[in-house]
This record gives C-alpha cells, structure tokens and sequence, in this order.
C-alpha cells in the first residue's frame, strides 16, 4: 500500500544550529502532508501542515519544503534549542486520518 | 483550555480478557480518531469518527476491535479477546470538521500478558 517513510531514525544536532528532517513519501493523491512532534510518554503535536500544490511554507522558527517532482518532504528548524529534542514524524492527510511514517528522533546537544 | 483526554493511561490485561478505552475529545471537535502506535513506530489509523458515525474503519484490524461514539461526543475503543499482539499505546485525536490540524491526547498504554 502507500507509504511516509523517513530517510534518517536519529539526528543529532549542536544547540543553536539548524536541523533539517526529510521525509519520502509515495501517495502523489495526499491532500495535505504534516509534521508533527512526539515527545516522550506524550501525544504527537501538530507543527506545520503543507498543501500539496504548494512547494514551501514558514512557520515559527519551521520552515517545511515539499518537492513533488521527487516526492520528499524537509522539516527546517532553525536555532535548534534543547526544547526540540523529540521524535519527529511526516504524515500525509487525504479525506480524513493521517498516515504516518516512522519517525526520526532528533537530540539537541547542549 | 483543556485538551484530548483518555482513561485510562495504562491498562494491563490477560489475554483472552476485554478491554474498554475511553476518550473524551475537545469539546466542539467534531471529528475524533483512534491510532495505535507501538514502540519505534509512528501512529496506525484504526477508525475515524465524524459525529456519531464511523467515517471510516478501515484501519480495524479485525473484528475484535470496534468503536462507538453514541452522542458526538466521547468515544470508547472496545477490544474482545486481547491477545498479546494488541500491547501498544493507543492514542486519541479530535480536530474541527475542517481543520488539519489534529489534537492528540496522551494516550492509553495498552499491555495483554
């Protein structure tokens, strides 16, 4: 079936530095395509959400970029800070729930 | 204010037992979904509620698993026989009918000995 899959399980960035998370994904039909960050023991929290027929959008300190030609997604996060730390999973929406991939775990080092 | 909630936050059971987990979403959402997710692994759709009817349930695995959610509100995720293979965290979302955007809860964690 379709998938969202992640190119990197762990990232490991210095505290102040920008960290870029990619994700492939393979359902060209998905409406909208979504990051989100779990931290442990908690639910996943919505960051930022891309339509499909645009190629980037900021947010706070986030920036997301989806290449449809090559089907991949990158989460931005500038200035990385400790608070950052967490699993980072793309998910891809059509008419209702999301299907997500399996994450990739950043930690920040002081 | 308050967000997705779910009870209970652990639940240990024997296989063979059933099992009831509750989810109480933000109020006004009109759309509530359920997710498994086990250790390492993102989130499995199971079923998505808009109202009191279930949108899809496609992501059910089997008939052991059915879900409810009679007033629009509180929805409940019942499971027959456990068996060993259902232990994971069972999560909660609810979004606005319109919105991308979906509210977690916290999870149930659930463990079948």
């Amino acid at each position: 079936g379709e998938s969202v899959g992640l190119h990197l399980p762990t990232l490991s960035v210095q505290e102040g530095d920008n960290s870029i998370i990619n994700c492939a994904y393979s359902n060209s039909a998905s409406d909208y395509f979504i990051w989100y960050k779990q931290e442990s023991g908690k639910g996943p929290q919505f960051i930022i959400d891309i339509r499909s027929n645009m190629d980037k959008r900021q947010g706070q300190r986030v920036t997301v970029l989806l290449n449809k030609t090559v089907k991949h997604l990158s989460l931005q996060i500038a200035a990385t800070q400790p608070g950052d730390s967490a699993v980072y999973f793309c998910a891809e929406k059509g008419a209702g729930a999301l299907t997500f991939g399996s994450g990739t775990r950043l930690q920040v080092q002081p | 204010g308050a967000g997705v909630s779910q009870t209970p936050s652990n639940k240990v059971t024997e296989k063979g037992k059933y099992v009831e987990l509750r989810c109480d979403p933000i109020s006004g959402h009109t759309a509530l979904y359920w997710y498994r997710q086990s250790l390492g692994q993102g989130p499995e759709f199971l079923i998505y509620f808009q109202g009191t009817g279930a949108a899809d349930d496609s992501g059910l695995p089997n008939d052991r698993f059915f879900a409810v959610r009679p007033e629009g509100s509180v929805s409940t995720l019942k499971i027959q026989r456990t068996e060993r293979g259902d232990s994971a965290v069972y999560l909660c979302a609810s979004s606005r009918r319109t919105s991308n955007e979906q509210f977690f809860g916290p999870g149930t964690r659930l463990t079948v000995l």
